[in-house]
């Protein structure tokens, strides 16, 4: 069984300044790992994603994660948020032995203000 | 690309009634996939269809089904709706096989609500 735990429900950041969001997970096979973002009554937009190779996977809008395999984490960063960014930003995986189902955490909140 | 539409975009149903929600796929994605969104909540996967046939569902009673049609539109539907199934239902479509890279694309939910 696998579980996705996002450590933070709600980030306030102020525009220019950088964030992070942090995602652990548990697993007993390996994982794919993707960071989708939601803005308000819209669908999920793919941000980025490791399925191999690099650590570090640079997605779109300048935001980018580290995959670290010992700490089961893959936290998203942004050097520099603008106002736009405010939205819900969901960590998910898929085992590497599954047919595909994403299984994603409960989301972070991101509230950026001026 | 075209994307993944879904229809309608809001729907308001009373409880003990049935609904069927409508997702068309991105063309060339053979999969496609249903979430439950509960408010506030991270989406919970419902089930995946590939080529037509269910091969992946989560923790949801028979009540909930589905088809996909040759075209890899597909439908969702819920019978004897309860209030905790109101919702914002997310399509998903993918390219599964060869490829794949799990480029999953969604579409914008259908927002159900059960009173």
């Amino acid at each position: 069984a696998q579980s996705v735990t996002q450590l933070d429900s709600q980030v306030p950041v102020f525009e220019e300044a950088p964030v992070e969001l942090r995602c652990n997970y548990s697993s007993s096979v390996s994982v794919y790992l993707f960071w989708y973002v939601q803005y308000p009554n819209q669908g999920l937009q793919l941000l980025l994603k490791y399925l191999s190779g690099s650590t570090l996977v640079k997605g779109i809008n300048g935001f980018e994660a580290e995959f670290n395999k010992s700490q089961t984490s893959f936290h998203l960063r942004k050097p520099s948020v603008h106002i736009s960014d405010t939205a819900e930003y969901f960590c998910a995986v898929i085992p590497t032995d599954s047919w595909g189902k994403l299984q994603f955490g409960a989301g972070t909140q991101v509230v950026v203000t001026p | 690309e075209t994307g993944v539409t879904q229809s309608p975009t809001h729907l308001i149903k009373t409880r003990g009634q049935q609904v069927t929600l409508r997702c068309s796929s991105q063309s060339g994605h053979n999969t496609v996939s249903w979430y439950q969104q509960a408010l506030g909540q991270g989406p919970q996967f419902i089930f995946q269809y590939y080529r037509e046939e269910e091969n992946g569902r989560g923790n949801f009673p028979p009540r909930f089904s589905g088809l996909q049609f040759p075209n890899y539109s597909s439908e969702l539907n819920v019978n004897a709706l309860e209030l905790d199934d109101s919702a914002l239902y997310l399509c998903a479509s993918s390219l599964a096989g060869t490829g794949s890279n799990y480029g999953y694309t969604f579409g914008s939910g259908t927002r159900l609500t059960v009173v």
